[in-house]
């Protein structure tokens, strides 16, 4: 079975300011690591996905992660924050051959003026 | 335009009655998932469906039942028997069991 961790509930940061949201994950197979948004009363956004290949991954946004399969960890970063970019931001795997996704509990990114 | 759609987005209902939450997508997609949002908990899984007419229990599938008549359609029954029903429920639907998955906006279910 696979779990995720999210150290941070919360991130507050300022405006421009870069950011990193944390994930962890165990799993005793190979994943795919995924990273979704989720805005107020809103359904999830893919972000970014690590299937296979170079372990830097860009995505939407201006959001990137980097995969470190020794640390098990997937974290998503962003150089420069702006105002719309407060959400919730979730870290999902699967393992490969797997049927079901694994969600983390979630980091809520407060970006302020 | 495709997607998933999910109706109604705000539901209120009494306790002891059933209610069916609808989701819909024009995707193609062979897989969908319905799923349960509380607040710091993340997603939990209730039910998925991999083809037409075929659907497993998720993780917290007690209380609630499913059905998949058509590729397009997942729609969700929260029975009187889940004991904590109000929630934020997600629909969502994948190519294939292999590739992400497409979220619907959710429905915002309220039961008093």
């Amino acid at each position: 079975a696979q779990s995720v961790t999210q150290l941070d509930s919360q991130v507050p940061v300022f405006e421009e300011a870069p950011v990193e949201l944390r994930c962890n994950y165990s799993s005793s197979v190979s994943v795919y690591l995924f990273w979704y948004v989720q805005y107020p009363n809103q359904g999830l956004q893919l972000l970014l996905k690590y299937l296979s290949g170079s372990t830097l991954v860009k995505g939407i946004n201006g959001f990137e992660a980097e995969f470190n399969k020794s640390q098990t960890s997937f974290h998503l970063r962003k150089p420069s924050v702006h105002i719309s970019d407060t959400a919730e931001y979730f870290c999902a795997v699967k393992a490969r051959g797997g049927q079901n996704f694994v969600f983390g509990p979630g980091t809520r990114l407060s970006v302020l003026p | 335009d495709g997607g998933i759609t999910q109706s109604p987005k705000y539901l209120f209902r009494k306790e002891g009655q059933n209610v069916t939450l609808s989701c819909e997508q024009n995707l193609n997609h062979d897989a969908m998932y319905w799923y349960r949002q509380d607040p710091g908990q993340g997603l939990r899984l209730i039910y998925y469906s991999q083809i037409v007419n075929d659907f497993q229990k998720g993780d917290i599938a007690e209380g609630y039942s499913v059905s998949r008549e058509k590729k397009e359609s997942f729609p969700l029954t929260v029975t009187s028997a889940q004991k904590n029903p109000t929630a934020f429920y997600l629909c969502a639907s994948s190519i294939a069991l292999l590739y992400e998955q497409y979220f619907g906006p959710g429905t915002r279910l309220t039961v008093t």
